[in-house]
Formats: structure tokens, C-alpha cells, sequence
């Protein structure tokens, strides 16, 4: 069974740039949650897609939003990047909740 | 809000040598915890996780946790640690009976294993 891809797995962009990263789970599964990984916060949710809707949201500003597809494929979009941006987005493929949650390798986002 | 803490930043053992990661958790009723492993330039992968039930679990690579109720813990033991064994190791909670049952991850404890 295939695993989890991200794309692209390095971007770098300039700050008020947008940037859109792309999650294909593993198949079957109909969830998809992302994360931001950086050396101060450490791992922090960002939200959760089920079926296409979104099924949870941590404490991101309005500027990180995302969508998911009827293949259960998940883009998240940062508009209006800020230097804090910069950082290793995770997304998780989920099979039964929590209980099966498969790791991505992330994209590791550089904002200049 | 269920909040989850690793005390230890860095940790060095001597490969062959025993491990314990500490995780505290703060939570009212009994949260799902788990332990992830995240190698450098990699994403996570679970060691292992608890629900309830026996409060010794067995995870991948002869890791294994045990939970205690009573001093909100579960850390994370391995009896004899490998060279492979060097990542990052994280503790999550999740409030199963929580509106807000989102994923919540310690800051994470670096793993450096001496030769």
C-alpha cells in the first residue's frame, strides 16, 4: 500500500507571497490532518478534513486555510506568507481516527 | 484543556544502554497518549499508542510505555537502545471526551546515543 505523499517536499518563497501544499493520503482513507512543525512551537494542529469538510481547526489566524477533495486528496493554502511561516508542514493520512494515523515527510517551507 | 509535557529537551545514553523519555499529561479523565518517532528529515511514525485497558504497552522497535494514572505519566522505555534509536521522540494526548479533541504533541526529546 502506497504511503503518504506531500508535495512539493521544498519550497522557499518570498514574505506576502501565497504558497499551496498538496497531501494524497493513503488509499481508503478519508482523512486528512495537518500539522506545523517548528523549533519554537513544536508540532501544532492546523486542521482536519473528513470527506471534504473540515472537521477541526487549531489556533491558526484566517491566513491558513484548506480544502479536500473528492479522492481525499488535501491542499492547504498560506496566503500573505510572514517570515513565522517558515516551517515543516506535516499532513497525517488517518484510517480510524487517532488509532491509525500515518505521517507524511512533510514540506519544509523556507519564507525569505 | 488537555496539555502534554516532556521534561527532557536532550537526552544521551550509551548505545546498550536503557531508556526512559518522560510524558506528563494534564487531563480530568483518562486521555489516548502516544508516542511518535520522527527521524531527521522524516515525518512521524507511531511507536505506540493507549486507550485503556493494560497499562504496560508493547510497541515497534522493543519500545514500551506504561501508564500510570496516579502521577499523570507515560514515559516511554526501551531496555537496550541502538544507534538507529537517535531521533526525536514526541508524547501526544488526545481527550476522547473533549469537544476539543484535537491531537496535542509535546515539544519533543532529542535521542543522542553515544558509541
Amino acid at each position: 500500500k502506497a504511503g503518504v505523499t506531500q508535495t512539493p517536499r521544498y519550497l522557499i518563497k518570498t514574505r506576502g507571497q501565497q504558497v499551496t501544499l498538496s497531501c494524497s493520503p493513503i488509499s481508503g482513507h478519508r482523512s486528512v490532518s495537518w500539522y506545523q512543525q517548528t523549533p519554537g512551537q513544536g508540532l501544532q494542529f492546523l486542521f482536519e478534513y473528513f470527506s471534504e469538510t473540515q472537521r477541526n481547526k487549531g489556533n491558526f489566524p484566517g491566513r491558513f486555510s484548506g480544502r479536500q477533495f473528492s479522492n481525499s486528496r488535501s491542499e492547504m493554502n498560506v496566503s500573505t506568507l510572514e517570515l513565522g511561516d517558515s516551517a515543516l508542514y506535516l499532513c497525517a493520512s488517518n484510517g480510524q481516527g487517532y488509532n491509525e494515523q500515518f505521517f507524511g515527510p512533510g514540506t519544509r517551507l523556507t519564507v525569505l | 484543556a488537555q496539555s502534554v509535557t516532556q521534561p527532557d529537551i536532550h537526552i544521551t545514553v550509551s548505545e546498550g544502554a536503557s531508556l526512559e523519555l518522560r510524558c506528563n499529561y494534564s487531563y480530568g479523565a483518562t486521555p489516548y497518549l502516544f508516542w511518535y518517532v520522527q527521524s531527521p528529515g522524516q515525518g512521524l511514525q507511531l511507536l505506540l499508542k493507549y486507550f485503556s485497558g493494560d497499562t504496560l504497552v508493547q510497541g515497534i522497535k522493543g519500545f514500551e510505555a506504561e501508564f500510570k494514572r496516579s502521577q499523570s505519566s507515560f514515559n516511554l522505555r526501551k531496555p537496550s537502545v541502538h544507534w538507529s534509536d537517535a531521533a526525536e521522540y514526541f508524547c501526544a494526548v488526545v481527550a476522547p471526551m473533549s469537544r476539543d479533541d484535537k491531537i496535542i504533541f509535546g515539544k519533543g526529546t532529542r535521542l543522542h546515543i553515544l558509541p
